[in-house]
């Protein structure tokens, strides 16, 4: 079965940029979603088709995938940025909807 | 703004049924495909079944072919997962989530309702 790895946790400053990376054998191949999840709240998309930003969601908020590895870039990152964040594609060979197992950001 | 509301969870022992359900509005229901994405207590998000926006294909993860049954009732613009045969593994929160695209399975999710929880414990 495909899998997608991510870091369990990852460090910012306030006003830094925060990178989340997710792993994956020829990932850049395939289409990359991103979700953000506040603590007891449901998942929000973030970036879909890889770098695409829905309606509503801040510009801070960007991505980019190529070869191995998808990135999820949050610049100027804010304590209200502070949450789980999960990266998540399809995998057309297996016919499998794929999560990435999610980073926690903490803006110290 | 979309809306999706889930029901139907509860505490229910191992090996028995549970139905849970997904109301949507505030946009063209039949016209877009939904899913089912779980997240057991403490853990990370699983996507556990989908249907397409005419009811006519049905996609499920391994662990629950042959248990889960996805359908939809266009009518009612409401979504069911008929869970049978449960175990304590399928314990946690379940959320439906419509389809990014409308017309097409794309299988990225751009709307999730709040969730229902689900127990299965003896």
């Amino acid at each position: 079965s495909y899998e997608v790895t991510q870091p369990p946790s990852v460090s910012v400053s306030p006003g830094q940029t925060a990178t989340i990376t997710c792993s994956g054998d020829t990932l850049g191949d395939k289409y990359v979603c991103w979700y953000q999840q506040m603590p007891h709240q449901s998942p929000v998309m973030l970036i879909y088709q890889d770098n695409k930003r829905p309606s509503g969601i801040p510009a801070r908020f960007s991505g980019s995938n190529s070869g191995n590895t998808a990135t999820l870039t949050i610049s100027g990152t804010q304590a209200v940025d502070e949450a789980d964040y999960y990266c998540q594609t399809w995998d057309r060979g297996t016919t499998s909807v794929v999560f990435g197992g999610g980073t926690k950001l903490t803006v110290l | 703004q979309v809306r999706l509301v889930e029901s139907g969870g509860g505490v229910v022992q191992p090996g028995r049924s549970l139905r849970l359900s997904c109301a949507a509005s505030q946009f063209t229901f039949s016209n877009y495909p939904i899913h089912w994405v779980r997240q057991s207590p403490g853990q990370g998000l699983e996507w556990v079944a989908g249907i397409s926006y005419d009811g006519t294909e049905e996609y499920y993860r391994d662990s629950v072919t042959g248990r889960f049954t996805i359908s939809r009732d266009n009518s009612k613009n409401t979504v069911y997962l008929q869970m049978n045969s449960l175990r304590s593994e399928d314990t946690a929160i379940y959320y439906c989530a419509r389809d990014r695209a409308p017309m097409t399975t794309t299988y990225y999710f751009d709307y999730w309702g709040q969730g229902t929880r689900v127990t299965v414990s003896s």
